[in-house]
C-alpha cells in the first residue's frame, strides 16, 4: 500500500524564513516523489520530482527536497521565504510500475511580510 | 509553455444532472487521467486513460463515471447523474509516457463542479 502524510495542513513563515514542508511516504516498491504546487485559482504545477537519481533534488523557485530513505521523507526547503511563495503544496507519490499518483492532503504556506 | 486546458473552469448542477466535463491534454502526451479533490481533502487519482481505452481506475470510478476520446484533441469526464457528494474540483492531467522513472503528470487548472 501506498500513502503520503503532509504533516502540518497550515505553516506560517515571516518572509525571508526558512521554509520547511514535511512529508512521509510509505510505500510498498521504490517511489518516485514529486512535489506539486498551486497558487490561488490555477493548477498544480510541478516543483520537483525524486526519480532515484540524486538524494537531493532542486527544483523551481529555488525550491529543493531531500530524498531520506531510512526516514522515509521527502521534505521540501527554500532558504527564504518570499511573499510569492503562498500557495498550497502537494507532495505526491508515484509507486514504481505504478502509472498514477497519490497525494498528500496539502500544506497551505502563508508568509508574513 | 505547453499545458493542459479544462473546461468549465465552473459548474452548478442540480443533482441527479448530467455533467461533462473537457480537457485538451498537451498535444504530444499519450496518457490522460482525470483527478479530483472534494474541498478540505486529498487529491485522489480517478482514471487514467491510454491507447483509446481505460489503463487503470480507482474504487472512486464507479459506473456512473465515464470517459471518452471523442476526437484527436479532446478527452472527456461525464458524470451520468451527479449527487450531492460528486462536489468537487475535477483536474485533468496528461503525460508522455507512462510507467518510467522520469515520467511527469502535468496538471490543468481545474473543474470546480458544484451538486445541488
Amino acid at each position: 500500500a501506498q500513502s503520503v502524510t503532509q504533516l502540518g495542513s497550515h505553516v506560517s513563515v515571516s518572509e525571508g524564513a526558512l521554509v520547511l514542508l514535511r512529508c512521509n511516504y510509505s510505500s510498498s516498491v521504490p517511489p518516485y516523489l514529486f512535489w506539486y504546487v498551486q497558487y490561488p485559482n490555477q493548477g498544480l504545477q510541478l516543483l520537483l520530482k525524486y526519480t532515484s537519481a540524486a538524494t537531493l533534488v532542486k527544483g523551481i523557485n529555488g525550491f529543493e527536497a531531500e530524498f531520506k530513505k531510512s526516514e522515509t521523507s521527502f521534505h521540501l526547503t527554500k532558504p527564504s521565504a518570499h511573499m510569492s511563495d503562498a500557495a498550497e503544496y502537494f507532495c505526491a507519490v508515484r509507486p514504481g510500475g505504478a502509472n498514477n499518483l497519490f497525494f498528500g492532503t496539502g500544506t497551505r504556506l502563508t508568509v508574513i511580510p | 509553455e505547453p499545458e493542459v486546458t479544462q473546461t468549465p473552469s465552473h459548474q452548478v448542477t442540480q443533482m441527479g444532472q448530467e455533467v461533462i466535463l473537457r480537457c485538451v491534454p498537451i498535444s504530444n502526451h499519450l496518457y490522460f487521467y482525470w483527478y479530483r479533490q472534494i474541498l478540505g481533502q486529498k487529491v485522489e487519482f480517478l482514471v487514467s486513460f491510454y491507447n483509446n481505452e481505460i489503463s487503470e481506475k480507482s474504487e472512486i470510478f464507479d459506473d456512473q463515471f465515464s470517459v471518452e476520446r471523442p476526437d484527436g484533441s479532446n478527452f472527456t469526464l461525464k458524470i451520468r447523474s451527479t449527487k450531492l457528494e460528486d462536489s468537487a474540483m475535477y483536474f485533468c492531467a496528461s503525460s508522455e509516457a507512462g510507467r518510467v522513472a522520469g515520467n511527469t503528470i502535468y496538471f490543468g487548472e481545474g473543474s470546480w463542479l458544484t451538486v445541488v
